[in-house]
């Protein structure tokens, strides 16, 4: 099959580090993305991984384990407006079917 | 450049209807994929389309299709409407198979 899984919601305070994981399906996969979508808005592409390791882009850096099946986003020095669900993605089928995770919902405490 | 564009970008159909959802690509985006959003369900991959063909399908019954024309601008179509098909429908473009899709603001359906 070809599913995602990731924690339902999170809680941070600002400032501080948060990292949400996510577990997946090995048949077909090709990568994992990553998507930020904000109340009302449209999904917003934040990374992708098709090979182990970390990728970094500013505060953000998402990383994978092919043999675990396994990735997680890292969001470091957590601003309010990081206040926002977030869902991995894992392309599929030749990578041109993308699978989304059913979201983390990321709250942020003063 | 202009972004991928969805309209009409909210919808109120009667039970039994049918409704058609357009989506315009970013220039040059060959690739349109549709998703079904739902508080409970999160994003639900419709189909794919890639130059006028289907490419991958969902696990959607068949009252849920679509098409894609030769300028990319592609259509879905939802025929025999139920309640449970109220949602928020997104469309998201790319050049073929690169990492980053970009969404449109989707279509808010909403069944009565």
């Amino acid at each position: 099959g070809q599913s995602l899984e990731q924690p339902s919601e999170v809680t941070a305070v600002e400032g501080a580090i948060v990292q949400i994981n996510c577990t997946y399906q090995t048949s077909g996969f090709y990568g994992l993305s990553w998507y930020q979508q904000h109340d009302g808005g449209a999904p917003t592409f934040l990374s992708y991984n098709a090979l182990d390791g970390l990728e970094e882009t500013g505060r953000f850096s998402s990383f994978l384990s092919r043999s675990d099946s396994y990735g997680y986003l890292l969001l470091q020095e957590l601003q309010m407006k990081d206040s926002a669900s977030y869902f991995c993605a894992g392309r599929y089928s030749s990578a041109s079917k993308i699978i989304f995770g059913s979201g983390t919902r990321l709250s942020i405490r003063p | 450049k202009a972004g991928v564009t969805q309209t009409p970008r909210y919808l109120i159909k009667t039970r039994g209807q049918q409704v058609t959802l357009s989506c315009s690509p970013i220039s040059g985006h060959r690739s349109v994929s549709w998703y079904q959003q739902t508080p409970g369900q999160g994003l639900q991959f419709l189909f794919e389309y890639f130059s006028e063909t289907q490419r991958n399908k969902g696990n959607f019954p068949g009252r849920f299709s679509g098409r894609q024309f030769s300028n990319s601008r592609s259509e879905m179509n939802v025929s025999t409407l139920e309640l449970g098909d109220s949602a928020l429908y997104l469309c998201a473009s790319s050049f073929d198979r690169e990492a980053e899709a970009f969404f449109g603001q989707g279509t808010r359906l909403t069944v009565v």
